[in-house]
């Protein structure tokens, strides 16, 4: 059973860069048929999708939020990165990473379980 | 970007019933890219429909998807209680993906 875990800081500084990874277990990163891909969801309110990254590097962005993000991928480790930058107290959220899979019509069939990412001084 | 709009924004019904939620596209989306998600308080959302009218894994038939071009239905043919929760539905295109707002389906 495929599994992600997303970790890294719970809190930010206004200015900073939020920088989280999600470890991916039960499968391979390196398959051709998926995308993974990074979620937000500020707490009580909806999703927004940041962006996804292929194995091989390749990534498209939320184009509302290009300016500010990278993504990339550790194959060896099996893991795959976010970091934004200069964020603002708006980008507090529960960050969640996925897969997406094109024979499910790029839907979102596995989730983390998702961390909170406070910005605050 | 194609921005996705959904109603009612809460349906209040009572176990039994049918729910019918609706979501509504800026512009023609492929009926091949549109999904929906079920998501209850303090967990991930989790992949209900894709491609418009598919049951993801484990996914029980009272749930059934439709719709085409700009207007996509999700239909609950009877609520139970374990399907009180938000439901959003998402858009894929050209590498970009977006979000309803939401429908929250509460107990009435």
């Amino acid at each position: 059973q495929l599994q992600l875990q997303e970790s890294g800081p719970g809190l930010v500084k206004p200015s900073e860069t939020l920088s989280l990874t999600c470890s991916v277990s039960g499968g391979s990163i390196s398959s051709s048929s998926y995308y993974w891909g990074w979620l937000r969801q500020p707490p009580g309110k909806g999703l927004e999708w940041i962006g996804s990254i292929f194995y091989s590097g390749s990534t498209y962005y939320n184009p509302s939020l290009k300016s500010r993000v990278t993504m990339s991928v550790d194959t060896s480790k099996n893991q795959f990165s976010l970091n934004l930058r200069a964020v603002t107290a708006a980008d507090t959220a529960f960050y969640y990473c996925g897969r997406q899979y094109g024979g499910s019509g790029m839907g979102i069939e596995y989730w983390g379980q998702g961390t909170l990412v406070t910005v605050s001084s | 970007e194609i921005v996705l709009t959904q109603s009612p924004g809460t349906l209040s019904l009572s176990p039994g019933e049918r729910a019918t939620l609706s979501c509504r596209a800026s512009q023609s989306v492929s009926s091949v890219y549109l999904a929906w998600y079920q998501q209850k308080p303090g967990q991930a959302p989790r992949l209900f429909i894709y491609g418009t009218s598919n049951r993801a894994t484990g996914i029980p038939d009272r749930f059934s998807g439709s719709g085409s071009g700009t207007d996509f239905t999700l239909t609950i043919s009877r609520l139970e209680p374990e399907d009180f929760a938000v439901y959003y539905c998402q858009q894929y295109r050209s590498f970009d993906v977006t979000f309803g707002q939401g429908t929250q389906v509460e107990i009435k």
